[in-house]
């Protein structure tokens, strides 16, 4: 079985450029999550979807970050225009259902380095 | 809110010794679940080991088990004969259920020959 798959690994870009990052879950996954991870830190929640439903948004600055899951399957988030702060890995996870019930499998990430 | 804490931001055992992470947490819930992650310099997150808060008994994984105290929120996890592939990150987690994971700061592993 596939796992969860990102692209790019890694991003350069300078900064107020855009960027977008894309997600595959593992076939069959419902629920999608979209993690930050500065260096040294445990992941923060970003966003969460329920098939094409974003139903926890409340962490994603909605000013310069979006996101969408077309079809309930793929997802991408995007950055526009990127700060020097947004510099971080993103993760992305995806589950069968409800989080905490169900475990959450991990893509390996997309490094961001803004310049 | 919930809050995840790991008060050891570094730890290192010998191969084949034994060592134990610490977590605290912090919930007014009674019925929740908690984690252990993983993560390698790959960066990939694995999950290591879960225990469900209604349980009593403290779950286990071949070397992985945990230490659940659910009177003193606390979440410890044992790793046994370690093995030079379980250098690492590790993450404590909390969830209730539905709800997002709120993880902790993570603790380095260094597993030395």
């Amino acid at each position: 079985e596939a796992g969860v798959v990102q692209s790019p690994r890694y991003k350069i870009i300078e900064k107020k450029q855009p960027v977008a990052f894309w997600c595959n879950p593992i076939s069959g996954h419902n629920t999608l999550y979209w993690y930050l991870q500065n260096l040294g830190q445990g992941p923060e929640l970003l966003i969460r979807y329920e098939n094409e439903e974003a139903v926890d948004d409340s962490q994603l600055p909605k000013d310069r970050f979006s996101a969408e899951r077309l079809k309930g399957v793929d997802s991408t988030l995007k950055i526009q225009p990127a700060e020097l702060g947004d510099s971080a890995v993103y993760l992305c996870a995806s589950s069968v259902g409800l989080a905490g019930v169900h475990e959450q499998y991990f893509g390996p990430g997309t490094r961001l380095t803004v310049t | 809110a919930q809050t995840v804490t790991q008060s050891q931001p570094e730890m290192s055992v010998q191969e084949a010794e034994t060592v134990t992470l610490s977590c605290t947490y912090d919930t007014s819930e009674n019925n929740y679940y908690l984690f252990w992650y993983k993560q390698p310099p790959s960066r990939q997150m694995i999950l290591v080991i879960r225990q469900e808060a209604y349980k009593q008994q403290n779950a286990t994984e071949n070397r992985f088990s945990v230490n659940f105290q659910k009177a003193a929120k606390s979440f410890s996890l044992k790793i046994s004969d370690s093995q030079l592939g379980d250098t690492a990150m590790y993450f404590c987690a909390f969830s209730e259920a539905g709800n997002m994971l709120t993880f902790g700061g993570g603790t380095r592993l260094m597993v030395k020959p």
